[in-house]
């Protein structure tokens, strides 16, 4: 099982370009999740999918969207990325059988 | 609402010493308590996780933490740290009833093990 996988890891983008970033999951989880990490800041939550189908926002989802596109794949866009932007992302899942929430390696985004 | 904090950002420590990384958190309702650990450019690991019963948790790498619930306190420990160690710790929280989309997590401390 590859677990939770996330592609690109690394990435540079210019202040309005888009991009999307891409998770997926072999390991049967019905929550997915999507967060950043700051340094000192710990990681927020930005967008989570409870189910395949649902999507709800996090602490701080502006500037972002998300799709479901299946049970095992959530993927994160940015629209026009700005500075701000610029974070590590990591993406998550969960099965709601199991207390325990598994990471993936997470894409390192830099926004000139 | 919920709040975690990790008053520690760094702690250095020497090889084969001991270590406690302090956790304290504030909610009106009742956790489930975890640790990670990120080791350099890799996402976060389970390390251990509080849920009920005992208070005293054992987690893999030889850490453990103890809740202690009128301290509101969740801090972990290792009695001899390895090279290996060195990472980042995260507790975190999330309600009982909230699922993992309430989850909060503290800021980090970084664990620098000295040879």
């Amino acid at each position: 099982n590859a677990g939770v996988t996330q592609t690109p890891k690394f990435q540079v983008l210019k202040t309005g370009q888009s991009m999307t970033l891409q998770c997926a999951q072999d390991m049967n989880h019905n929550s997915m999740y999507w967060y950043r990490q700051d340094p000192g800041m710990g990681l927020r939550l930005i967008y989570y999918s409870a189910s395949e189908g649902t999507t709800d926002k996090g602490e701080v989802p502006n500037g972002y969207n998300v799709s479901r596109l299946n049970k095992r794949e959530f993927s994160l866009r940015l629209e026009s990325a700005a500075p701000s932007q610029t974070s590590v992302y990591f993406c998550a899942g969960s099965r709601s059988d199991e207390e325990t929430q598994y990471f993936g390696p997470g894409t390192r985004l830099l926004v000139l | 609402a919920q709040s975690v904090t990790q008053l520690d950002s760094q702690v250095p420590v020497f090889e084969e010493a001991p270590v406690e990384l302090r956790c304290n958190y504030s909610s009106s309702v009742s956790v489930y308590l975890f640790w990670y650990v990120q080791y350099p450019n890799q996402g976060l690991q389970l390390l251990l996780k509080y849920l009920s019963g005992s208070t005293l948790v054992k987690g893999i790498n030889g850490f453990e933490a103890e809740f202690n619930k009128s301290q509101t306190s969740f801090h972990l420990r290792k009695p001899s740290v390895h090279i290996s160690d060195t990472a980042e710790y995260f507790c975190a929280v999330v309600p009982l009833s909230g699922g993992y989309q309430k989850v909060t997590f503290g800021t980090g401390t970084k664990l620098q093990v000295i040879p």
